[in-house]
């Protein structure tokens, strides 16, 4: 399994733009990077997922280096209401390789 | 979809007691996950099933542990006999097939309190 490093908790001001980075020195060839968020008192919520170069939805942007050894999540304009968990995992796409969650990013956004 | 259902949302119990958390995947899951998140431990997957079969169960914390899947849309989770440290949020989880475990759809969990 990738072992997976990202930073305990941040802060930012709304309206700012929050890059959240993971490390993951030994991904596997067929490892994806996905993200998740957790709000307090609900479930891990799936944002987004990505190989590489760059992914962008509704909610968020994944930026992924040719190496692939790192990748970053990109909130634009966060509000009060991005305040939550964040949580990088490293795995395969399909099959029945187990997801592993890790400590997350607990981002706080300040008024 | 009403997305994963998990029952009851908060269940207190004493300890001894034996405690039987409930679970409805989305329709169509070919994945059914349980996991367990304290403050402490953070994110824990306890036992996994594709298509009705556990896969695997190695995060189970002991015997008093169980869970069954019956059919494709009931899964439990059985504590006998509860103690204080399994206090904590069981979240049940379920995803697509051809997705296996990247995107998977959580519930709202269910925080138990043993005492």
């Amino acid at each position: 399994l990738a072992k997976i490093t990202q930073p305990i908790s941040m802060d930012s001001y709304e309206g700012q733009e929050v890059n959240i980075t993971c490390s993951h020195n030994n991904i596997a060839t067929n490892d994806y990077i996905t993200w998740y968020q957790q709000f307090p008192s609900q479930g891990p919520r799936f944002i987004i997922q990505g190989y590489k170069t760059k992914v962008t939805n509704e909610v968020a942007s994944l930026f992924i280096p040719a190496d692939r050894k790192s990748s970053t999540l990109s909130l634009p304009r966060v509000s009060l209401s991005d305040t939550a968990v964040y949580y990088c995992l490293v795995g395969p796409s399909a099959g029945n390789t187990p997801l592993v969650f890790g400590k997350g990013t607990r981002l706080s956004v300040i008024a | 979809d009403a997305g994963v259902i998990q029952s009851p949302r908060h269940e207190v119990t004493e300890m001894g007691q034996e405690v039987t958390l409930r679970c409805k995947p989305i329709s169509g899951h070919d994945y059914l996950f349980w996991y367990r998140q304290t403050m402490m431990r953070g994110l824990e997957l306890l036992i996994y099933f594709n298509n009705n079969v556990p896969i695997d169960d190695s995060g189970m914390p002991e015997d008093r542990f169980s869970a069954k899947m019956p059919n494709a849309s009931f899964s439990t989770l059985k504590i006998q006999p509860s103690e204080p440290r399994d206090s904590a949020v069981y979240f049940c989880a379920s995803s697509p097939s051809h997705r296996g475990q990247s995107k998977a759809f959580f519930g709202q969990g269910t925080r138990l309190t043993v005492v």
